[in-house]
């Protein structure tokens, strides 16, 4: 069965803060992809990364990181030099590999507020 | 980015009646999902549909909903005789050549 936890509900950060999100996640599959979203107070779903489960490299974006460890089925997001429109709720995902069964499973988020 | 749309944004019905939600992907694509949120929680699963057919069903999606593809760009989800339990955001997503999947803006549903 798949599973994820984003044990984090919600956090407050200060503007200029760093911030990571944690992200955990059960599968039996040996391939999978991982997903990270943002939904802001809009509600529209963003999607920022995907990635592999055999491709560990980290990957940064901007002012956006992730950390993949495959060791401790974890798939964190970092956020550098927050600032106040990061303010939203992100949605950690995983989903099968093969084709057919790629509906992804999601945790509950967590509420990000970025203070000015 | 792919760019989907849905209509209508809000829809308000009444317990029993029948709803049709839409949703037009901008460019070709060959999978597509039905996915809902009752308000303040996680994104749920409810269908995907592949070539035509569905590829994958949850537990939610019971024999009240449908989905299809009647002119091969719109593809809809029907919920014959909603219930209160039935209101909640609902969002279409397509997926792309490279597993990526992407979002509509949502369709907000209102059973009262």
């Amino acid at each position: 069965a798949q599973k994820v936890t984003q044990a984090q509900t919600e956090i407050s950060v200060v503007e200029k803060e760093d911030v990571t999100l944690d992200c955990v996640y059960e599968t039996r599959d040996t391939t999978y992809y991982l997903f990270w979203y943002k939904q802001p107070p809009s509600g529209e779903l963003v999607f920022l990364i995907r990635r592999n489960s055999f491709d560990e490299q980290n990957e940064i974006s901007g002012r956006y990181s992730w950390n993949f460890q495959k060791s401790t089925s974890s798939f964190n997001f970092t956020i550098t030099a927050s600032q106040v429109v990061d303010s939203a709720v992100y949605f950690c995902a995983l989903s099968g590999w093969k084709t057919g069964a790629n509906n992804l499973f999601f945790g509950t988020g967590t509420r990000l507020t970025v203070i000015p | 980015e792919p760019e989907v749309t849905q209509t209508p944004s809000h829809q308000v019905t009444q317990m029993g009646q029948e709803v049709i939600l839409r949703c037009v992907p901008i460019s070709n694509h060959l999978y597509f999902y039905w996915y809902r949120q009752i308000l303040g929680q996680k994104v749920e699963f409810l269908v995907s549909f592949y070539n035509n057919e569905i590829s994958e069903k949850s537990e939610i999606f019971d024999d009240q909903f449908s989905v299809e593809r009647p002119d091969g760009s719109n593809f809809t989800l029907k919920i014959r005789s909603t219930k209160l339990e039935d209101s909640a955001m609902y969002f279409c997503a397509i997926m792309t050549g490279t597993y990526e999947q992407y979002f509509g803006p949502g369709t907000r549903l209102t059973v009262t």
